[in-house]
């Protein structure tokens, strides 16, 4: 069974652009959630995504958004970028049809902005 | 109030020794779920165990063992005879009650020299 996918893997952009992560889940899974990794901050949960809806919510501004798509892919968009946001940004994929459950996690997109 | 707190920023190893990376949570919820998470310089997050509140149970898998611990809000990693392909950041996590939302802890970096 093919594992998370992520597009792309690797992004540069400039302060003030916004950009758009892809991520493909495991095939089955329905749950799609998304972290941010930075040196400073670690690992941070932005969002949760299942069945088209978002389903849990970290503590991001509203910069940060996302969506989830029928086939369970999803995208994560950052608007406005900031220095800060420079990141490891992860995907993960679970079941999760009705509580919590294992995330299996994509390799990542590491976003830088200059 | 950090939810998961891992003590050990580095640890540094030779190869056979056994060595034990701490993980202690805090949570108020009686259901949540504790897991162990792998992270090679690749970056890609690997699932390495799941434990849930109920189940106290001590785990071995090769060279690997877990402690959890209600008593004392641990769940600590042991990896028994180190080996160089070892060498990662090791993450625990902390999801509680029905929210599939992971809090990680700040992660132990594990070096294992030959």
């Amino acid at each position: 069974k093919a594992g998370v996918t992520q597009t792309p893997r690797y992004l540069i952009k400039t302060r003030g652009q916004q950009v758009t992560l892809s991520c493909s889940p495991i095939s089955g899974h329905r749950s799609v959630s998304w972290y941010q990794q930075t040196p400073g901050q670690g690992l941070q949960f932005l969002f949760e995504y299942f069945s088209e809806t978002q389903r849990n919510k970290g503590n991001f501004p509203g910069r940060f958004s996302g969506r989830q798509f029928s086939n369970s892919r999803s995208e994560m968009n950052v608007s406005t970028l900031e220095l800060g946001d420079s990141a490891l940004y992860l995907c993960a994929s679970s079941l999760a049809d009705t509580s919590t459950d294992t995330q299996y996690f994509g390799p990542g997109t590491r976003l830088t902005v200059l | 109030a950090q939810k998961v707190t891992q003590a050990q920023t580095e640890i540094s190893v030779v190869e056979k020794e056994d060595v034990t990376l701490d993980c202690v949570y805090e949570t108020r919820d009686t259901t949540y779920y504790l897991f162990w998470y792998k992270q090679p310089p690749s970056g890609e997050l690997v699932f390495l165990i799941r434990r849930n509140s109920f189940d106290e149970q001590n785990e071995i898998s090769g060279r690997y063992s877990w402690n959890f611990q209600k008593s004392t809000s641990s769940f600590n990693f042991t990896i028994t005879a180190s080996q160089v392909v070892d060498s990662a950041v090791y993450f625990c996590a902390l999801s509680e009650g029905n929210f599939n939302k992971f809090y990680f802890g700040s992660g132990t970096k594990l070096n294992v020299k030959p």
